[in-house]
């Protein structure tokens, strides 16, 4: 079972931040955020990741809350390719330093012009 | 870009039916993955490959079998193809750069429809 949980739809101006929330009380302390999107049914795009601190690169920032038992993404300027499906997830180790994705529904952002 | 190809991208069989699904890479990741996705759902693992001939059972592995004879292909089998393995199958690399040991890239996916 996924690990997370996010609100099933969101709206966001083009133009405006847009900001997806995900809750994952239950993460352990080495267990790390990830956030990857779907377009269409295209196989899914990595975005971020993120442990304890805040991270930014050129997509997205993820804000971490302090205890770790929610994160935020921020898309800075939603574009219209940005529409997609947002999947919070929680990395797990499976053994051989190799690791499991368990994507659960995901957020489908839609960006209005 | 990451050298992932999926092949085929779409077919259509019959229950009971031997179905082989390849994956290709061309950059040398150490790490290969296949997943299935539904609709209305997120991706969910099957199996996973952390080497040549080295292999492991994900969370829905029931009907599927993996092989992975060289570091660039990794098969997925459905040894008797049933109409509730009907999906789209993603293949997914990593470890092959120190950035993308963080990163699993997809495949374009394979519709799978069993009849």
């Amino acid at each position: 079972d996924a690990k997370t949980t996010q609100p099933p739809s969101m709206d966001c101006a083009e133009g405006r931040a847009a900001n997806l929330p995900c809750n994952h009380s239950t993460i352990s302390g080495n267990e790390y955020v990830y956030w990857y999107r779907q377009i269409h049914s295209q196989g899914p795009q990595y975005i971020i990741h993120g442990l304890k601190n805040n991270e930014t690169n050129e997509m997205a920032s993820l804000i971490i809350t302090e205890d770790r038992k929610s994160s935020t993404l921020i898309l800075p300027h939603a574009t219209l390719r940005d529409t997609a499906v947002y999947y919070c997830i929680v990395r797990v180790a499976t053994g051989a330093g190799s690791y499991q994705l368990t994507f659960g529904k995901g957020t489908k952002l839609s960006v209005i012009p | 870009d990451a050298g992932i190809t999926q092949s085929p991208r779409h077919k259509v069989t019959e229950t009971g039916t031997p179905v082989t699904l390849r994956c290709h890479q061309t950059e040398n990741h150490r790490y290969m993955y296949w997943y299935r996705q539904d609709p209305g759902h997120g991706l969910r693992l099957i199996h996973y490959s952390y080497g040549v001939k080295d292999t492991d059972k994900g969370e829905v592995s029931d009907g599927y079998s993996v092989s992975r004879s060289k570091t660039e292909d990794f098969l997925l089998t459905l040894e008797s193809a049933t109409s509730s393995q009907t999906s789209v199958y993603f293949c997914a690399i990593s470890g092959q750069r120190e950035r993308s040991y963080n990163e699993q890239f997809f495949g374009p996916g394979t519709r799978l429809t069993v009849l």
